[in-house]
């Protein structure tokens, strides 16, 4: 079965770049590896999704290594509105599980 | 274009009482899911559906029900409230092809149970 660990927390300040590295045990070989956002009382957002390699769009980059057993979500320059709970969870759509994410804390 | 819509947004119930919260997506996505989340802590899924007529359970199913009759719509019975069920309820859906999945969510419904 499919799993992911992540950091419970992180803090950083306002104009810093931020990582967030999830594990992937068991990642299944057709699925591709994807990232949300919850910010409180909000229901989680995707922001990116990739398979190898890198990806960017206008929120943040996902860097994979080539053996897929992790993943690299980075935020560029954070502001305090990144603050919010971040998931990595497995990649199976069919039992679709988030596990408790990653507390990201912005200071200013 | 709607998305994911749950209602109610607040419900209070007492200890014993029934409901049904309602999810629908217009998206045509084939998988939808329900998920609870208790203060402080990540979602926790109860139940999943694969597509019309085909539902699963979770990790937390004990307490609930759930059918799925059409592609829009999968509602999420409580037959017996309990405080222990006081969460925040989520709704989610979306379209699995090819190993990629992207999860839109509904709004929550915020529970009660005294």
């Amino acid at each position: 079965l499919a799993k992911t660990t992540q950091p419970i927390s992180m803090d950083s300040y306002e104009g810093q770049e931020v990582n967030i590295t999830c594990s992937h045990n068991n990642i299944a070989t057709n699925d591709y590896i994807t990232w949300y956002q919850q910010f409180p009382s909000q229901g989680p957002r995707f922001i990116i999704q990739g398979y190898k390699t890198k990806v960017t769009n206008e929120v943040a980059s996902l860097f994979i290594p080539a053996d897929r057993k992790s993943s690299t979500l980075s935020l560029p320059r954070v502001s305090l509105s990144d603050t919010a709970v971040y998931y990595c969870p497995p990649g199976s759509a069919r039992q679709l599980t988030f596990g408790s994410g990653t507390q990201l804390t912005v200071l200013p | 274009n709607a998305g994911v819509t749950q209602t109610p947004k607040f419900r209070i119930l007492k200890i014993g009482q029934s409901m049904t919260l309602q999810c629908t997506q217009d998206m045509n996505h084939n998988y939808m899911y329900w998920y609870r989340q208790d203060p402080g802590m990540g979602l926790k899924l109860i139940y999943y559906s694969v597509g019309a007529g085909i539902t699963d359970k979770g990790e937390v199913p004990n307490g609930y029900n759930v059918s799925r009759s059409t592609t829009e719509d999968f509602p999420l019975r409580l037959e017996l409230a309990a405080p222990s069920q006081t969460s925040v309820y989520f709704c989610a859906s979306s379209y699995s092809g090819t190993g990629m999945t992207e999860a839109f969510f509904g709004q929550g419904t915020r529970l009660t149970v005294v």
